[in-house]
């Protein structure tokens, strides 16, 4: 178990709606990462919140945002949703700010979009 | 953008072969990890290296990193069918996030 709690596991919806997945980083670790990964695909970056602050954006769509409260917890909000949506989105976290911090994964969302 | 390559993109052996799989970067990294992802997993951090030339053991793994600092390479001795997942380095990217490789999926024949 790597502390790090994602929810839903499972999540089927349809063309067009908007879904908010969530991340529950491990406790103490204050950076909280997305990642995306499609059939057969690596890890997509898509962005990084520091202590409530955004860090580091990778290829993040523009209808995607994501904030990460007070709390350290984090919400990634997907809208206008396409088929090419559908993937596994996996959020990590990690107790510095900076790349040298080892990731410890969630066990992911897996977005079905019809 | 900066990138990490990883190759192979896949890699079948019978159980007991070795196995490699290697990252390069075009850029100098500060560090490099490796991770495992069993399939229907999710990826579990197995090592980091920082300094030049290092190499790091753990059992039948062995993980290396170049003396530039722009490559890195994961050996497994004797694969056993425990070893099946897709490894994936990371290494760090110029705006301090991790940037991943593709990942080398790995079967191993019993």
């Amino acid at each position: 178990d790597s502390g790090v709690t994602q929810t839903p596991k499972h999540l089927i919806t349809a063309t067009g709606q908007r879904v908010t997945l969530r991340c529950s980083p491990r406790s103490g670790d204050l950076s909280v990462y997305w990642y995306q990964q499609s059939l057969d695909q690596g890890l997509q970056f898509l962005i990084q919140y520091y202590n409530g602050e955004e860090r580091a954006k990778g290829n993040i769509l523009e209808r995607f945002s994501a904030q990460q409260f007070p709390d350290l917890h984090s919400e990634l909000n997907l809208s206008s949703l396409e088929l090419g949506d559908s993937a596994l989105y996996f959020c990590a976290s990690s107790v510095g700010r900076g790349d040298n911090s080892p990731l410890h994964f969630g066990n992911g969302t897996r977005l079905t979009v019809t | 953008g900066q990138q990490v390559m990883q190759i192979p993109q896949y890699q079948h052996v019978q159980e007991g072969e070795d196995f490699t799989t290697y990252c390069n970067s075009s850029t100098t990294l500060s560090n490099i990890q490796w991770y495992k992802q069993r399939p229907g997993g999710h990826p579990v951090f197995l090592i980091q290296l920082v300094k030049s030339g290092e190499v790091k053991k753990q059992k039948r793994l062995t993980f290396q990193f170049g003396e530039a600092k722009k490559n890195s390479s994961l050996h497994i001795t004797a694969t056993q069918t425990t070893d099946v997942g897709t490894y994936f380095c990371a290494g760090g990217g110029s705006q301090g996030n991790l940037i991943f490789g593709k990942g080398t999926k790995l079967s191993v024949k019993p």
